[in-house]
């Protein structure tokens, strides 16, 4: 049985750090992996979608890569802005299709 | 295209009582999925659909719940006889046609029962 573990639960950095999310899962037989955000009360938006064949995925000032084998990805968001604070999800999708998701990571980036 | 939509964005219900939340997928999306969200953890899946079709239901999708897409195009969920544990974020998501496309959300039901 997949499941998708984000650490940590919490974050706190000051405005303009670089900073590492991080998203692990049990069974690397994966189609492809996907990164969301949300804001409180809203839906997810989509961020960043790794196909199993690749290693990384760039959007502007965030890049997300994928190590199949060790069961990893990461997300990197350079030079951080108060907008970013939000609640980041990592998804993969089981052999259904349906998404698995972790439990996120709330990130606070003060001004 | 607008998106993903969701309707009613909020609901505020006396336990016992039955609602009825709808979803708008993207036209062209044959997938539609239903999540729920309760606060602090990531969605957990709860049925989805191929086009009319509803393939696959989660254990958490008890009795007193349905779902429906009539003619492959808008889905509802409806839930009877309402608990406070129903009380959580309603996600709908659609994607193009396989189990590995991207899945687009839409903004969310707010269920609150008391």
């Amino acid at each position: 049985k997949q499941e998708v573990t984000q650490i940590p639960a919490a974050l706190s950095v000051p405005e303009g750090e670089n900073l590492v999310l991080n998203c692990s899962f049990t069974d690397s037989a994966i189609y492809n992996l996907q990164w969301f955000r949300q804001d409180p009360g809203k839906g997810l938006t989509s961020l960043l979608l790794i196909q199993s064949s690749q290693r990384e995925q760039t959007s502007g000032r965030l890049n997300a890569s994928l190590d199949k084998s060790s069961g990893r990805s990461t997300l990197y968001i350079a030079a951080s802005q108060p907008g970013d604070s939000a609640t980041y999800l990592c998804a993969v999708p089981s052999n259904t299709g349906k998404l698995i998701f972790g439990q996120g990571t709330t990130l606070q980036v003060k001004p | 295209d607008t998106g993903v939509s969701q309707d009613p964005r909020h609901k505020i219900t006396k336990r016992g009582q039955n609602v009825t939340f709808r979803c708008d997928p993207i036209s062209e999306h044959n997938r539609l999925y239903w999540y729920r969200q309760t606060l602090g953890q990531g969605p957990e899946f709860l049925t989805y659909f191929q086009n009319e079709a509803q393939l696959e239901k989660s254990r958490l999708l008890s009795d007193r719940f349905s779902a429906e897409r009539p003619k492959g195009s808008f889905s509802t969920l409806e839930i009877q006889r309402t608990e406070q544990g129903d009380s959580a974020m309603y996600l709908c998501a659609s994607s193009l046609e396989t189990k590995g496309d991207e899945q687009y959300f839409g903004p969310g039901t707010r269920l609150t029962v008391t």
